[in-house]
């Protein structure tokens, strides 16, 4: 079974500061781990996938993520925060067994001017 | 090439009332998964379809929801007889396979309020 745990349900940064939204996941076999953006009323955009490929993953608007296995995480990084990146992150594990997808309760950015 | 399509966007029924959801997958995908989103309790799980079968429907309430994925046309999530609890952001997702690598891609949302 697959799980994911979102550390910090709301993250304040000022606007031009690193942003760091945490992640780990629980997974009995080797998983597929994603980052989503919720923007307000609207759905899910996908920022950026791990597939077993490289464990540094780049994705849209500048984010990037690191799968540390030993750390069972997976959390999402961008160096200098813009206001436009204020929205809801959610982390999401799945693996080949089951088809099934996992996603932590989110975490809500706020940017700071 | 559309997206995955929800409708309605936003839909306003009674307690006692029949809700019905719909969802258009992306061209291609045969898979769709429902979420329902709480205020500040994320994405839940409700159930996951393939055409003409449910896969995993672990989510899902025991009484008063159902879902379903004909072989032709929108999957169809039904609340029946809704209270005001069922009142929450119901998201449709479809991806093109079987493969846990695939993305999810997600509709815009259906929000339901139950008065």
């Amino acid at each position: 079974a697959q799980s994911v745990t979102q550390l910090g349900s709301h993250v304040s940064v000022s606007e031009g500061a690193l942003v760091l939204l945490r992640c780990n996941y629980s997974s009995s076999v080797p998983p597929y781990l994603f980052w989503y953006v919720q923007y307000p009323n609207q759905g899910l955009q996908l920022l950026l996938k791990y597939t077993s490929a490289a464990t540094l993953v780049k994705g849209i608007n500048g984010f990037e993520a690191e799968f540390k296995k030993s750390e069972t995480s997976f959390h999402l990084t961008k160096p200098s925060a813009h206001m436009s990146d204020a929205a809801e992150y959610f982390c999401a594990v799945s693996a080949d067994t089951g088809n099934q997808f996992y996603f932590g309760t989110g975490t809500s950015l706020t940017v700071i001017p | 090439n559309a997206g995955v399509m929800q409708n309605p966007r936003h839909l306003v029924r009674r307690r006692g009332q029949e809700a019905r959801l719909r969802c258009s997958p992306m061209k291609g995908h045969s898979h769709v998964y429902w979420y329902r989103q709480l205020p500040e309790e994320g994405l839940k799980f409700m159930v996951y379809l393939q055409k003409e079968n449910i896969i995993d429907e672990s989510g899902m309430p025991k009484e008063r929801f159902s879902a379903e994925f004909p072989k032709e046309g929108p999957s169809i999530l039904r609340i029946q007889q809704v209270v005001r609890g069922d009142s929450a952001a119901y998201f449709c997702a479809s991806s093109p396979g079987t493969s846990g690598a695939n993305v999810l891609t997600f509709g815009a949302g259906s929000r339901l309020t139950v008065l």
